[in-house]
């Protein structure tokens, strides 16, 4: 498998529940991002990284939501203290320097849902 | 203000015909990049094709092609010869400085037999 995997594909969450969201890139992409899409809606950002080192976090719609990528590879989201605004599909991309264009590439998304 | 606009919430378009997905943008960045994107039912966001603000050329990859008109701010995509398969939502992006892309509100885009 050569693409961007996400596990796991769909979770239910109680509100208050904590949740983790995992994020395996294409081997050897440098940049990594997280956005949120809303039911109906286009995605929209959340955060990226490149290695390991978060340089935008600006999309983050609360102090309860937190990445991280420590090994510059694998990437988790952790939502904590779950509401049910936070329903919704969580989308990873990573992309290279293939083709100069820094084309993101996606995973499948993880559809969150929070009761 | 909306930085990428996508004004068809939805289109139909028989098989083998083509049809025009309209976007246009809004940046006073002088290099940014526009991305289509389809995404099918199964909510996979699959990348389709890129043009750059300083590319010449309008960009193609097999049926789909963007009409880039940067005066007008637009990056329409045409899909040629439309298939039974194509049926899914469409997204246009757009990449500024910052890495991160801004998204439309999506087109779907039926195609009937």
């Amino acid at each position: 498998g050569a693409g961007v995997s996400q596990s796991p594909r769909y979770k239910v969450a109680k509100r208050g529940q904590d949740v983790a969201l995992r994020c395996d890139p294409i081997s050897g992409h440098v940049s990594l991002f997280w956005y949120q899409q809303a039911l109906g809606q286009g995605p929209e950002f959340l955060t990226y990284f490149q290695n390991e080192a978060q340089l935008d976090k600006s999309g983050l719609p609360s102090d309860r939501f937190f990445a991280e990528r420590p090994e510059g590879s694998v990437s988790t989201l952790k939502i904590q203290r779950t509401q049910q605004e936070d329903s919704a599909v969580y989308l990873c991309a990573s992309s290279g320097l293939e083709k100069g264009t820094d084309t993101q590439y996606f995973g499948p998304g993880t559809r969150l849902t929070v009761l | 203000a909306q930085k990428i606009t996508q004004t068809q919430p939805g289109m139909f378009v028989q098989e083998k015909e083509a049809v025009t997905l309209d976007c246009t943008y809004d940046t006073s960045d002088p290099s940014y990049g526009l991305f289509w994107y389809k995404q099918p039912s199964s909510g996979e966001m699959i990348f389709l094709i890129y043009q750059g603000s300083y590319d010449q050329q309008n960009a193609t990859e097999g049926r789909y092609s963007l009409n880039f008109q940067k005066a007008r701010k637009s990056a329409n995509l045409v899909i040629s010869a439309s298939q039974l398969g194509d049926s899914a939502m469409y997204f246009c992006a757009m990449r500024e400085w910052t890495d991160k892309l801004i998204f439309g509100t999506g087109t779907r885009l039926q195609v009937f037999p």
